[in-house]
């Protein structure tokens, strides 16, 4: 497994501002991944950001809104830019360790006011 | 369109008797399946995989059961505990080169002392 540690692990936004979330993890990884998880909603994948290309983006997501940066194997961030309350929720940043299983972290709580 | 379907919102069991929570998926090229166990404000915790090659996997009270003729696979916790008392998601992953994981809805387990 791995010990991913996220920053902030909660914040209240105002409208129209950006936050950027850290993810740092206890050891080297390729792949990481962002995670969104709305109220009452299940999971949905938002990029995957590998290190040393462009972070890839899943449909309905756009690196204008969601801007991705991956500078080396532990560390990758996510920015939220110019947040609305529908942008209220759980990010997850999440690994693959070994074999096919993905590992999260603890989230950060977002909401918008 | 919903690849990965939890039917049951919720379930709710006493303490020391099985639970079983259920999962369903249309897609029949996923290739590895995983389960999580999700408390309120906190990241997804992993239980138990199992790869389409197998039909059942076992670890200590949790036992995965996948049915591919059914598109189907199952979670058993016994005995079942308090502290199991959580939201459960399963998730199927396509593998690859992609390992993007498609989550269910989540089932709210209630274990009852």
């Amino acid at each position: 497994s791995a010990v991913i540690s996220q920053k902030p692990s909660r914040d209240i936004c105002q409208r129209g501002t950006s936050l950027t979330i850290q993810c740092q993890v206890d050891s080297q990884v390729t792949m990481m991944f962002w995670y969104r998880q709305q109220p009452g909603q299940s999971l949905t994948l938002i990029a995957t950001a590998n290190q040393g290309s462009e972070a890839t983006y899943e449909s309905g997501f756009v690196i204008d809104k969601f801007p991705i940066s991956r500078p080396n194997l532990t560390f990758s961030t996510l920015t939220v830019s110019n947040m609305s309350p529908e942008d209220s929720s759980i990010y997850l940043c999440s690994v693959m360790v070994s074999g096919n299983t993905i590992y999260f972290g603890e989230g950060s709580w977002l909401t918008v006011v | 369109d919903q690849q990965v379907k939890q039917n049951s919102p919720s379930l709710s069991v006493q303490e020391g008797r099985i639970s079983i929570l259920n999962c369903d998926y249309t897609n029949s090229m996923f290739d590895y399946f995983l389960w999580y166990k999700k408390y309120p404000a906190e990241g997804p915790t992993f239980l138990i995989s199992i790869s389409s090659i197998k039909d059942k996997n076992e670890d200590g009270r949790f036992t995965v059961f996948l049915n591919k003729s059914a598109k189907h696979l199952s979670l058993h916790i016994v005995p079942s505990q308090p502290g199991d008392s959580a939201v459960y998601f399963c998730a199927a992953n396509y593998g690859g080169a992609t390992n993007k994981l498609i989550f269910g809805t989540g089932t709210l387990l209630a274990v009852q002392p």
